[in-house]
Formats: C-alpha cells, sequence, structure tokens
C-alpha cells in the first residue's frame, strides 16, 4: 500500500509570489491534515479536509488556505509569500479523523518551502 | 488552553544506556496521548500512543512510554539507546476543536546517541 505522497518535494520562490502544494492520501483514507514545521515553532497545524470539507483550522492568515478533492487529494495554497513562510510543509492522512482507538495519523515527507 | 510541552531541546545520551524524552500535557478530559519520530529529510512516524488502560505503553523499536495521570507526563523510554535512534522526538495529545479531533504537538527534542 503506497503511503502519503506529496509533491514537489522542494520549492524555491521570491516573496510576493503564490505557490501550491499537492497531497495523495493513502488509499481509503478521507481525512487530510496540513502542519507547517520550523525549527522555531514545531509542528503548528494549518487545517484538516474530510470528504472535500473543511473540518479544522489553525491560527494562520487567511493567505492559507486548502481544498479537497472527490479523491481525497488536497492541496494547500499560500498566497502572497513571505519569508517567513519558509518551512516544511506536512501532510498527514488518516482514515476519519476522528483519532480513535484504532486510527493514527500518516505523514508524508513534506515539502520544503524556501521564499526568498 | 490545551497544550502539550516537551521541556528539553535536546537530549543526549551514550549507546546502550536507557534514555528519556519528556512530555507533558494539558488538556480537559481524559487525554489520547502519542509519540511520533523523525527521521532527517523524512515525514513523522508513528511510535506509541496511549487511550486507556496500563500506564505502560509498548511502541515501535523498543519504545516504551509511561502515562502519569497525577503528573500529567507521557515520557518516552528505551532501556538501551541506540546510535540510529538519533532523530527528533514530538509528543502530540488529540482534543478536540469545532466538533473534531485533531492532534497538536510539542516543540520537538532531538535525540543524539553517541557511540
Amino acid at each position: 500500500k503506497a503511503g502519503v505522497t506529496q509533491t514537489p518535494r522542494y520549492l524555491i520562490k521570491t516573496r510576493g509570489q503564490q505557490v501550491t502544494l499537492s497531497c495523495s492520501p493513502i488509499s481509503g483514507h478521507r481525512s487530510v491534515s496540513w502542519y507547517q514545521q520550523t525549527p522555531g515553532q514545531g509542528l503548528q497545524f494549518l487545517f484538516e479536509y474530510f470528504s472535500e470539507t473543511q473540518r479544522n483550522k489553525g491560527n494562520f492568515p487567511g493567505r492559507f488556505s486548502g481544498r479537497q478533492f472527490s479523491n481525497s487529494r488536497s492541496e494547500m495554497n499560500v498566497s502572497t509569500l513571505e519569508l517567513g513562510d519558509s518551512a516544511l510543509y506536512l501532510c498527514a492522512s488518516s482514515l476519519s479523523a476522528g483519532l480513535g482507538t484504532n486510527e493514527k495519523l500518516f505523514f508524508g515527507s513534506g515539502t520544503q518551502l524556501s521564499v526568498l | 488552553a490545551q497544550s502539550v510541552a516537551q521541556p528539553e531541546d535536546q537530549v543526549n545520551v551514550a549507546e546502550g544506556n536507557p534514555l528519556t524524552v519528556k512530555c507533558t500535557y494539558s488538556v480537559s478530559g481524559n487525554p489520547y496521548l502519542f509519540w511520533y519520530v523523525q527521521y532527517p529529510n523524512r515525514g513523522l512516524q508513528f511510535l506509541l500512543k496511549y487511550i486507556t488502560g496500563d500506564n505502560l505503553v509498548k511502541g515501535s523499536y523498543g519504545f516504551e512510554a509511561e502515562f502519569n495521570k497525577s503528573q500529567t507526563s507521557f515520557h518516552l523510554k528505551k532501556p538501551s539507546a541506540l546510535v540510529s535512534d538519533s532523530a527528533l522526538y514530538f509528543c502530540a495529545v488529540r482534543v478536540l476543536s469545532g466538533g473534531y479531533n485533531k492532534l497538536i504537538f510539542g516543540a520537538g527534542t532531538r535525540l543524539a546517541v553517541h557511540p
């Protein structure tokens, strides 16, 4: 069974540009969560999608947005990039995000975004 | 506010010695607690979790964690460290937000095991 796939692996952008990151969850998983990882802040929750609906959102500005498609693949978009957006963006999938007794998050390897 | 804290940025231990990576939490209700590990240039991998039951939870790669309700702690342990255990370790807790569950993570602890 293939794991969580994130593309691209690396991205270099300049301030003011916008970027789209992609995540394909494990087959059968319907929930996709996004996290931002930086050395100083650790992992910060961005948002979570389930069946094409955003169910949870972290404390990030509106420049950060996402969506989920009917096949559960998800995209994350960041507009008007700032230097502080440089980070590793991680996607995680789970069956339902209820995170109950038999559930856990499966992470992709991430997209490393550098904003110059 | 619901949160999880990892008080140590880095833990250094000699190979063969026992290791402990600390985690404390603050949540309402009964906690669901997790440990994840991140190797260089990789995503996070699940190690173990505590839902209910025995306070000592065993996980992957010989790791275990001890849940202590009175101290609101969930420390990760291993009896004998390996150099290959060197990685970044994250503690996480499940919280209810907006009617749905999500994981919030600690800042991470870097474990360095020296030969």
